[in-house]
């Protein structure tokens, strides 16, 4: 069955610097989305991609997050500045609007 | 965005059906019921939509009350796999975000 993998599976970084966490949707895909569950609470939406662009973000998704999608394969978010408040799982997910979404396993990026 | 009740937490034996109610009294007209699965440590994953039709598959079945203000998921046989967070969302067709909430715990006894 096809999957959307997520790379790294855990990422340690130091407050202030950048991280970038990366996927790979499935395929024939063209929608793309990140989502993020801080520890005990719920799954958040972040940012949806499609044809090249966001088509929609949440008030989390503020100037310090970025995506790119830079080739045909790999969809990205970065993290500007990262702040302790930014540690949670980070899931991609992927859909055709067909069917339902098909979510990563997650990034656990932790801000030490 | 629809207002969704989800019992907090259930449990159920091991080769017995379940039935998870989802109330979403503030459903549009034209929004699709998903339900999705978080087991622990792992990403969510699709289980069944519907919109108005009662649905089966390889997962589960989908009961949508005619009124469509409460529906119900169905394993019909429990196994200790299971064992996951349901979340029930009502989603605008075509839309891009998923609005989870805290969903239901089911714990799968052997």
């Amino acid at each position: 069955e096809p999957e959307v993998t997520q790379t790294p599976s855990h990422q340690v970084t130091q407050m202030g610097q950048e991280v970038i966490l990366r996927c790979v949707p499935i395929s024939n895909h063209l929608y793309f989305y990140w989502y993020r569950q801080i520890l005990g609470q719920k799954v958040e939406f972040l940012v949806s991609f499609y044809n090249n662009e966001i088509s929609e973000k949440s008030e989390i998704f503020d100037d310090q997050f970025s995506v790119e999608r830079p080739d045909g394969s790999n969809f990205t978010l970065k993290i500007r500045s990262t702040k302790l408040e930014d540690s949670a799982m980070y899931f991609c997910a992927s859909s055709d609007l067909n069917y339902g979404y098909t979510f990563g396993s997650g990034t656990r990026l932790t801000v030490v | 965005d629809a207002k969704t009740t989800q019992p907090n937490s259930m449990e159920s034996n091991e080769e017995e059906p379940v039935h998870l109610p989802c109330n979403h009294s503030t459903i549009s007209g034209t929004d699709y019921i998903h339900w999705y699965r978080q087991l622990p440590s792992q990403g969510p994953e699709y289980v069944i939509h519907g919109l108005t039709s009662n649905v089966n598959n390889r997962m589960a079945s989908l009961a949508i009350a005619e009124d469509r203000k409460s529906s119900t998921l169905i394993l019909h046989r429990a196994t200790l796999r299971d064992a996951a967070v349901y979340y029930c969302i009502p989603t605008p067709g075509g839309t891009n975000k998923l609005i989870f909430g805290t969903g239901t715990l089911l714990a799968v006894q052997p």
